[in-house]
C-alpha cells in the first residue's frame, strides 16, 4: 500500500542550530515529492518541491530538501533555524497523474531559545 | 498571482443544523479543486476533489457533500451536521492536470455542539 512516513512526531531544537526532518514513502513508482509547513490556525504552505532533476531541492525561507531514491526518502533540512520556524510540517506526495495528495501525520517542530 | 479565499474562518454550529463551506480561487481558470479535513493532532483527510465544473469525486463516504456551481467555487455541504464533523476544513486548488501541488487557503474551524 502507497503510504508516507514521518517518524518524528515531535522535534526539539535550539535557535540557531540545524534541523533535519525525515520522510519516507513507500510507492510502486518514485511519485512526485512536497513539503508544506503549518503555523497554529493556519492553512498550509509550500515549502519545496520534487518532480525530477537534482536531487537537492532549494525551497523559500532557507529550507531545502534532498530525495534519495534508494532510501526512499526526502528529508527536509535547515542550516540554521529560527524561532519563527515553529510550526508543523507535513511531507506530502502524489503520482505524476493522480489528484490526491498522501500526507505524513506530520511533525511537530518546537524552537527553543 | 492566483490566491484562494475561504469563509468563514471560525464557525460554531449546533448538532443537526445545515453546513455551507465556501472556497473560491481567483487569478486562474480551471482549476482543481479539493477539500481536505484536518482532526486534532492529526495528518490531512482529502474529502473531495474536483478537475471541473459539476464534477465531484469522493474520497470517504461521510456526512457531507461538494458542489462545484462555477469554475473556482467550491462548497462543501452538510443536511445535518454530527459531532464528529467538527474539525479544521482545508480548500486548496492545484493547476489543470495530475501530479499538480496543491496550494491551500486559511482553513475554516468548525466546532459541533
Amino acid at each position: 500500500a502507497q503510504s508516507v512516513t514521518q517518524p518524528d512526531i515531535h522535534i526539539t531544537v535550539s535557535e540557531g542550530a540545524s534541523l533535519e526532518l525525515r520522510c519516507n514513502y513507500s510507492y510502486g513508482a518514485t511519485p512526485y515529492l512536497f513539503w508544506y509547513v503549518q503555523s497554529p490556525g493556519q492553512g498550509l504552505q509550500l515549502l519545496l518541491k520534487y518532480f525530477s532533476g537534482d536531487t537537492l531541492v532549494q525551497g523559500i525561507k532557507g529550507f531545502e530538501a534532498e530525495f534519495k531514491r534508494s532510501q526512499s526518502s526526502f528529508n527536509l533540512r535547515k542550516p540554521s533555524v529560527h524561532w519563527s520556524d515553529a510550526a508543523e510540517y507535513f511531507c506530502a506526495v502524489i503520482t505524476y497523474s493522480g489528484y490526491a495528495l498522501n500526507f505524513g501525520k506530520g511533525t511537530s517542530l518546537l524552537v527553543t531559545p | 498571482s492566483q490566491t484562494i479565499h475561504q469563509w468563514p474562518a471560525t464557525l460554531v454550529q449546533p448538532v443537526g443544523s445545515p453546513l455551507s463551506l465556501e472556497c473560491t480561487v481567483e487569478g486562474t481558470s480551471n482549476p482543481n479543486l479539493y477539500w481536505y479535513r484536518q482532526a486534532a493532532g492529526r495528518g490531512l483527510q482529502l474529502l473531495f476533489y474536483s478537475v471541473g465544473i459539476g464534477q465531484i469525486s469522493s474520497e470517504v463516504p461521510q456526512n457531507l457533500s461538494a458542489s462545484r456551481p462555477q469554475d473556482r467555487q467550491f462548497i462543501l455541504s452538510s443536511k445535518k451536521l454530527l459531532l464528529s464533523d467538527s474539525g479544521f476544513y482545508l480548500c486548496a486548488w492545484s493547476p489543470t492536470g495530475g501530479g499538480q501541488p496543491q496550494h491551500f487557503g486559511d482553513g475554516t474551524r468548525l466546532s459541533i455542539l
